[in-house]
Parts: structure tokens; C-alpha cells; sequence
């Protein structure tokens, strides 16, 4: 079942801050987050494990709900670098292959 | 440090025609995913290996599709017969192991066009 991605797409300024939503109708054991340029392949930012955990790097971090089987990529002063489509990946019990949503489309401009 | 590797880039081919994209996973890691993706579209599972195994192809097209990783060599995704449907880019990621600790590694993908 593919997990629902909302925004679909948002437009930012510079140091703006955006919340991009993942939610699936399965249970899930992780949700991974993803960015993809333009042309170019997806690159992994992180992994959030059941337990309700919270992660982050730099001004990208992001919360796991397991309960309400819902993921949540915190994205706080954005920068132009931060341009590109996200995917949530998510992982249900059995070890299976990461099922993504369809993006979320992201443009920061100056 | 390499990354993962698909081949080639781009891809041309006639329908009817076969369609071969290749993919090297990152060094040391021995599990294989292959996703297609079409424009404004999410990645698309198709099948996951590991080495001379296909541990699930829920996601391929019975027909006309094969894929494979041999002990040696790089994984394989086959096209037969190629149709205008079969357009897309096609993506190859690896991890060291499955399970839910491993991000995945995605190489620059094979841009397949069927004219």
C-alpha cells in the first residue's frame, strides 16, 4: 500500500520553514526519507524506527508516529539547497522493500 | 568510494526490441532493488535480490521482464519486446543487508525511451 504524501507541492522563500506529512494505512516498522534533484538519483537523509522517535541533522529532522502510522520531515530555515522532491520510503514488518509515496515537491526561492 | 552504478545513462530502443540495464551496487553490499519511475510519479517497486537470488518480484510485470544478480557481475533488469509503456527511469538502489536499520543507496538511473 503506498503511503499518501501531503503537500503535494510548496513553494518557500528563503529561511521559511516547511512540514512535509507521510501517511500510511499499514502498520510500519520504519519510514525513510528521501531527496531527489532534479536528473539525478534520490539520496537518502534518514531512517525513523518504531518507537516513536524523532531525528535530525543540521535544519532537517523529522518525527515517526507509529501509532497513528503517520511520518512527519521538519524542514526549518530553508535554503536554496533544499530545492527538490522528498519521498517518504516505508518499511512494514518481514523485512520487504521500501513501498515510497508519490513526492513532495519542494522550491525555495530567493 | 563508488556508489551504486547503473548503466547506460540513457537507453533508446524500438519497439519490439530488448532493453538491457545494468546496475553495480556499492561494494560489500549484497542486496539489489530495482524501482521505475515515470514523471511527477513516486518510485515504483519491481523486485529485490540478492546474490544468484530474487527474493521478491511482487512488483515486476510477469511478462517480458526478468531480472538477475549473479555471484559475479552486475545485476541485470531485462526488457523484451519493449513497448511505448515501458518509458521510464529506471532506478537501482543496494543496501549491506535488508532490514529496517539500512538506507538505501540509489544509483543515477537508466532513462529508457521506446520510440
Amino acid at each position: 500500500q503506498q503511503p499518501v504524501q501531503s503537500p503535494q507541492a510548496v513553494i518557500l522563500r528563503e529561511g521559511e520553514d516547511a512540514v512535509i506529512n507521510c501517511s500510511s494505512s499499514k502498520a510500519l516498522y520504519s519510514v525513510h526519507w528521501y531527496r531527489q534533484k532534479h536528473g539525478e538519483a534520490p539520496v537518502f537523509l534518514m531512517i525513523l524506527l518504531k518507537g516513536g522517535e524523532q531525528k535530525g541533522h543540521d535544519k532537517i529532522s523529522a518525527s515517526f508516529n507509529e501509532k497513528k502510522q503517520q511520518s512527519s520531515l521538519y524542514l526549518t530555515a530553508s535554503q536554496l539547497s533544499y530545492s527538490g522532491t522528498y519521498f517518504c520510503g516505508t518499511e512494514g514488518a518481514g523485512n520487504t522493500p521500501l513501498v515510497f509515496g508519490k513526492g513532495t515537491r519542494l522550491s525555495v526561492i530567493a | 568510494n563508488a556508489g551504486v552504478m547503473q548503466n547506460p545513462r540513457h537507453l533508446v530502443r524500438r519497439r519490439g526490441q530488448e532493453a538491457r540495464l545494468r546496475c553495480s551496487p556499492v561494494k560489500g553490499h549484497s542486496h539489489v532493488y530495482w524501482y521505475r519511475q515515470l514523471p511527477e510519479e513516486g518510485l515504483k517497486f519491481m523486485v529485490y535480490l540478492q546474490k544468484e537470488n530474487i527474493i521478491d518480484e511482487s512488483g515486476m510485470p510477469k511478462e517480458r521482464f526478468s531480472a538477475e544478480f549473479p555471484k559475479e557481475g552486475p545485476s541485470i533488469l531485462r526488457i523484451q519486446q519493449v513497448v511505448r509503456g515501458d518509458s521510464a527511469a529506471y532506478f537501482c538502489a543496494s543496501s549491506p543487508r535488508q532490514g529496517h536499520y539500512y538506507g538505501y543507496t540509489f544509483g543515477s538511473g537508466t532513462r529508457l525511451t521506446v520510440v
